[in-house]
């Protein structure tokens, strides 16, 4: 597809239920980014992975949450034990890197993954 | 650290009139200046950006920004607003060398009557 996908595109669980979210990136970019944006805190940076590097998770709440990227494409976001803070709307964003390096490149967003705990 | 301030959370203009949506910043060291907008139940859609160059910024559907270093501002602009601009807005930087994550602002409601 041409844009970032993600899945699935909403999620009701009961609190201490684990959770697994899925993004697919635009084919060929390297860097992929999770954001949660809610109610209370608006838009936050959750996560960052770049290619092969060890990714930037210093936005992550808690322990409770982790993330992966399997081959440098897909990447899961696993919430274990879900709260009902945890709820919100989970962004993730993909931009390619040029010579110019990530930090001119536009982030592009999927359409989230609403994740709602009872 | 790098922070955002939209002042407005809400702006309503009349279809035909002139927008701005405010944003300023507060960094150490050079930003990159994104907005986003987000349409009802739907993920952030890029505008336009500033990286360097040029402080007045075009970008997609008619909109604008202007980079004002001095007075840390990058508003964002339309010269004749449409029903169909309604939605949220985002304002975002990101600082080289600061983390790659964009910090935003907590956006701004942008209504537009017929």
């Amino acid at each position: 597809g041409a844009g970032v996908s993600q899945s699935p595109s909403n999620k009701v669980t009961e609190k201490g239920k684990d959770v697994e979210l899925r993004c697919d990136p635009i084919s060929g970019h390297t860097a992929l980014y999770w954001y949660r944006q809610s109610l209370g805190q608006g838009l936050e940076f959750l996560i960052y992975f770049q290619g092969n590097s060890a990714p930037d998770k210093s936005g992550l709440p808690s322990d409770r949450f982790s993330a992966e990227r399997t081959g440098g494409s897909v990447s899961t976001l696993t919430i274990q034990r879900t709260q009902q803070e945890d709820s919100a709307v989970y962004l993730c964003a993909s931009s390619p890197q040029t010579s110019g390096g990530t930090y001119q490149e536009t982030q592009y967003f999927g359409p989230g993954t609403r994740l709602l705990v009872l | 650290a790098q922070s955002v301030a939209q002042p407005e959370d809400q702006v309503n203009v009349a279809e035909g009139n002139p927008l701005t949506v405010k944003c300023t910043y507060s960094v150490s060291g050079n930003p990159y200046l994104f907005w986003y907008v987000q349409y009802p139940n739907r993920g952030l859609q890029f505008l336009l950006k500033y990286i360097t160059g040029d402080n007045l910024v075009k970008g997609s559907y008619g909109f604008e920004a202007e980079f004002n270093k001095s007075q840390t501002s990058f508003h964002l602009k339309k010269p004749s607003a449409l029903v169909s601009d309604s939605a949220l807005y985002f304002c975002a930087v990101r600082v080289f060398d600061a983390g790659n994550m964009l910090t935003f602002g907590g956006g701004t409601r942008l209504m537009v009557k017929p």
